[in-house]
């Protein structure tokens, strides 16, 4: 059974940072892509930032492009997200998920997400 | 960047009703779109990939069409388990990010 399991989030103020981590099992963890997604407060969702099985490719949307870095250790089945330069629009439920398509590169949906971990950035 | 819209941003209609809700890609991205559905307080779940393919485990009456700039999502026979927003988003990294419809909230009349 896949598993995603989020945690590091939490309450921090504006221009500080945050690594969130994301504990994979059920499958196996370097061959497919994987997403962060978040969800601020009563909105929509938002694609953060994507990364290929192998690390080797990464992906940011313009919002958090130099503030934020995605990585991965396929030795410990875990994704990671550090933030920096936190903003108040960052406050969000980060979700990560699995992307559903086998192989080094990141192109598919999104089939299997955690159940979310908060950030909050206030003063 | 290519931008993602959704029509209506919220319906409601009867069980039993058919409903559509639309998808528009602000430039061509072939099939990479998938659908996902959000039911309150829920995680997302995947219910179509590649504009059209069903994600395995998802009722039949869920079924997805189009391709290039505009797409569908349809729902044969709406039942109060299907309250929820839908939200389309690409996927293709070669166009950019993977950007998601602002979503489309649907409720039982």
């Amino acid at each position: 059974e896949v598993q995603l399991l989020e945690s590091g989030g939490g309450l921090v103020q504006p221009g500080g940072s945050l690594r969130l981590s994301c504990a994979a099992s059920g499958f196996t963890f370097s061959s497919y892509a994987m997403s962060w997604v978040r969800q601020a407060p009563g909105k929509g969702l938002e694609w953060v930032s994507a990364i290929s099985g192998s690390g080797g490719s990464t992906y940011y949307a313009d919002s958090v492009k130099g503030r934020f870095t995605i990585s991965r250790d396929n030795s410990k089945n875990t994704l990671y997200l550090q933030m920096n330069s936190l903003r108040a629009e960052d406050t969000a439920v980060y979700y990560c998920a699995k992307d559903i398509t086998y192989g080094d590169y990141v192109g598919g949906a999104d089939d299997y997400w955690g159940q979310g971990t908060l950030v909050t950035v206030s003063s | 960047d290519i931008q993602m819209t959704q029509s209506p941003s919220s319906l409601s209609a009867s069980v039993g009703d058919r409903v559509t809700i639309t998808c528009r890609a602000s430039q061509g991205i072939s099939n990479y779109l998938a659908w996902y559905q959000q039911k309150p307080g829920k995680v997302p779940k995947l219910l179509i990939y590649a504009a059209s393919t069903l994600q395995s485990g998802v009722p039949s009456r869920f079924s997805g069409s189009g391709s290039g700039t505009d797409f569908t999502l349809t729902i044969s026979s709406l039942q109060p388990e299907d309250v929820a927003t839908y939200y389309c988003q690409k996927y293709n990294s070669a166009s950019g990010g993977f950007t998601f419809g602002p979503g489309t909230k649907v409720d039982i009349k």
